[in-house]
């Protein structure tokens, strides 16, 4: 099984500031990487796939990068409503998911 | 616009099946090359693919589940279906149903199933 990794746990950010989210597979995931925000009460949201490709609707705040085991996501300028918990997903090999960053208010 | 709705028993009596149900509407479950798949979280914890069906009929489970899972479609009712069985505390859960192409792309909004006593 690939163990996926992130890093922080909890990320305390205020609003406007950039959010840097990172995620380590155990062995080369390639660019079979999603990741997924999800808020309190409600299903994942898809984000972005292929390690950098936005999902429709998306908004270009959000990117993401990396390929192999290092990955990272990135949100440019906090607003309100992207306060929530984030997960890396691979897809590689089966599927597995990162135990979560909790993106808070600072 | 496509939607997935799970439905079935929130308490689960320990040792038994849990049974859960996803409809689809607004698109067709069959005859696309998409997977239908379940993914639980426990709460206060992160996610956990369970497994799924394709379009194909293969269906393809989580290992450390495998012994335990069953997932079939009925594609006349537009639904797919898990069964869990020989459940333990350990299986309570937030459960989801969720249409995967490579990833998961529209979710259901999950339904909490307790096992206890």
């Amino acid at each position: 099984e690939i163990v996926m990794t992130q890093s922080p746990a909890t990320l305390s950010v205020s609003p406007g500031e950039r959010a840097t989210l990172s995620c380590r597979a155990s062995q080369s995931v390639s660019t079979n990487l999603a990741w997924y925000q999800q808020k309190p009460g409600q299903a994942p949201r898809l984000l972005i796939y292929g390690a950098s490709t936005r999902a429709t609707g998306i908004p270009a705040r959000f990117s993401g990068s990396g390929s192999g085991t290092e990955f990272t996501l990135t949100i440019s300028s906090l607003q309100s409503e992207d306060f929530a918990v984030y997960y890396c997903h691979q897809y590689n090999n089966w599927r597995t998911f990162g135990q979560g960053t909790k993106v808070e208010i600072k | 616009q496509l939607q997935l709705q799970e439905s079935g028993p929130g308490l689960v009596k320990p040792s038994e099946t849990l049974s859960l149900t996803c409809t689809v509407s607004g698109a067709s479950i069959s005859g696309s090359s998409y997977c239908w798949d379940w993914i639980r979280q426990p709460p206060g914890k992160g996610l956990e693919w369970i497994g799924s069906v394709c379009y194909s009929g293969s269906t393809y489970y989580n290992p450390s589940l495998k012994t335990r899972v069953t997932i079939s479609v009925d594609t006349s009712k537009k639904q797919f279906s898990l069964n869990l069985s020989s459940v333990t505390a350990a299986d309570t859960a937030v459960y989801f149903c969720a249409r995967r192409g490579e990833v998961f792309d529209y979710w259901g909004q999950g339904t909490l199933v307790t096992v206890s006593s």
